[in-house]
């Protein structure tokens, strides 16, 4: 079946400009993360979806970071007034059941928004 | 939260066994073990999980230590196709299951 998938692949965007990330999950998964992997850096959680809402928005680095899910399923994320040091690759996931399962629930990854502010 | 540790690289060559350890010596008791992996340029993808028996998949085995304070992912003929990152992850039950990504190993394998 389909897997996650994320659109753009890349992205490439003035300093200041907003930008809009997309992520469609498995059918029927419940939950969504997401997360960023900056260079030498290794993969920061961002925020997590359990349906529509975000019990978890601990690793949003800034305000300019938001989120949203609608009608269970496609989520985006938004930078507002990019800066330099938002450059990264953004990564989703989505998992069956989230905090029902979390102990054994197993998220699965798509490809991957490869963002670049000149 | 439960943190993990890992040595930062290996090599092995290919058609050989790996075996790839973790300590996760502050481990709770409902604590699973989960091990992820990401091939270059990918995302992150599943290999396996376990919480005290040792398991094994289509992927790999899982090795726990009787104590729980450490395990093993065991590849048991490595793949050029398995150079990659692995990382060995607590999930955290009671914040949706998210995962926290340490360095992880990064695996080479060669001819």
């Amino acid at each position: 079946g389909a897997g996650v998938s994320q659109s753009p692949s890349n992205k490439v965007t003035e300093k200041g400009k907003d930008v809009e990330l997309r992520c469609d999950p498995i059918s029927g998964h419940t939950a969504l993360y997401w997360y960023r992997q900056s260079l030498g850096q290794g993969l920061e959680f961002l925020i997590y979806f359990q349906g529509n809402s975000a019990p978890d928005k601990s690793g949003l680095p800034s305000d300019r970071f938001s989120a949203e899910r609608t009608g269970g399923s496609v989520s985006t994320l938004t930078i507002q007034r990019t800066q330099q040091e938002d450059s990264a690759v953004y990564l989703c996931a989505s998992s069956l059941v989230g905090i029902a399962g979390a102990f054994t629930d197993t998220q699965y990854f798509g490809p991957g928004t490869r963002l670049t502010v000149l | 939260d439960a943190k993990t540790t890992q040595p930062n690289s290996m090599e092995s060559n290919e058609e050989e066994p790996v075996h790839l350890p973790c300590n996760h010596s502050t481990i709770s008791g409902t604590d699973y073990i989960h091990w992820y992996r990401q091939l270059p340029s990918q995302g992150p993808e599943y290999v396996i999980h376990g919480l005290t028996s040792n398991v094994n998949n289509r992927m790999a085995s899982l090795a726990i230590a009787e104590d729980r304070k450490s395990s093993t992912l065991i590849l048991h003929r490595a793949t050029l196709r398995d150079a990659a990152v692995y990382y060995c992850i607590l999930p955290i039950y009671n914040q949706g299951g998210k995962l926290i990504f340490g360095q992880g190993t990064e695996l080479s394998v060669k001819p």
